[in-house]
């Protein structure tokens, strides 16, 4: 599966987007783009993933850049709640394994 | 909404005991996992279940380790004989595997026990 890389830690001000970037540079046409969050050492939670198009869902907007080597994750009105690591992960179609490779994330502070 | 749940919470254990995870997937998934955290680090993969046999392992499940589906709803972690590095948080997770179609098979993940080794 592809590496992913994030930044470590970003701020966001409550009630304002947060723009989550993720750089996938080498990832190949069939790799799927997930992402997941944890919030202090609870159990990871899905979020969204996407292939090449933008998706959204209740949770969030994943915009996939159209050369597919980077993405972000929008969270369109943060509150405090989702103060949380975000992990981007790239998933092969159909690859022989099923695991999932959690990189460091990014931990997102919002603040009031 | 369906949930995955783990029991218990936290054990706390000594070292070279024998202890059981237990986890209830999502009802109608086929494919159950086990992650771990040891505190502050990444979360990382164990094992992989499905129809009855481990489908995949990391170098971390080693001969220490197993787990079983002993009835239509549980499904266990075993570590034989606790070290101190296995202390960390657990982590049950469940996926339906629509389709065979692994790149957009969504593992839904439990609350986690806390393994503490003494």
């Amino acid at each position: 599966d592809a590496k992913t890389t994030q930044p470590p830690s970003m701020d966001c001000a409550e009630g304002r987007a947060a723009n989550l970037p993720c750089n996938h540079s080498t990832i190949s046409g069939n790799e799927y783009v997930y992402w997941y969050r944890q919030i202090h050492s609870q159990g990871p939670q899905y979020i969204i993933h996407g292939l090449k198009n933008n998706e959204t869902n209740e949770m969030a907007s994943l915009i996939i850049t159209e050369d597919r080597k980077s993405s972000t994750l929008i969270l369109p009105h943060a509150t405090l709640r989702d103060t949380a690591v975000y992990y981007c992960i790239v998933r092969l179609y159909n690859n022989a394994g099923n695991m999932l490779t959690f990189g460091g994330g990014t931990r997102l502070m919002v603040k009031p | 909404e369906p949930e995955v749940t783990q029991t218990p919470s936290h054990q706390v254990t000594q070292m070279g005991q024998e202890v059981i995870l237990r986890c209830v997937p999502i009802s109608n998934h086929l494919y159950f996992y086990w992650y771990r955290q040891i505190l502050g680090q990444k979360v990382e993969f164990l094992v992989s279940f499905y129809n009855n046999e481990i489908s995949e392992k990391s170098e971390i499940f080693d001969d220490q380790f197993s787990v079983e589906r002993p009835d239509g709803s549980n499904f266990t972690l075993k570590i034989r004989s606790t070290k101190l590095e296995d202390s960390a948080m657990y982590f049950c997770a469940s996926s339906v595997l629509k389709n065979r179609d692994r790149a957009t098979d969504t593992q839904y993940f439990g609350p986690g026990t806390r393994l503490t080794v003494l």
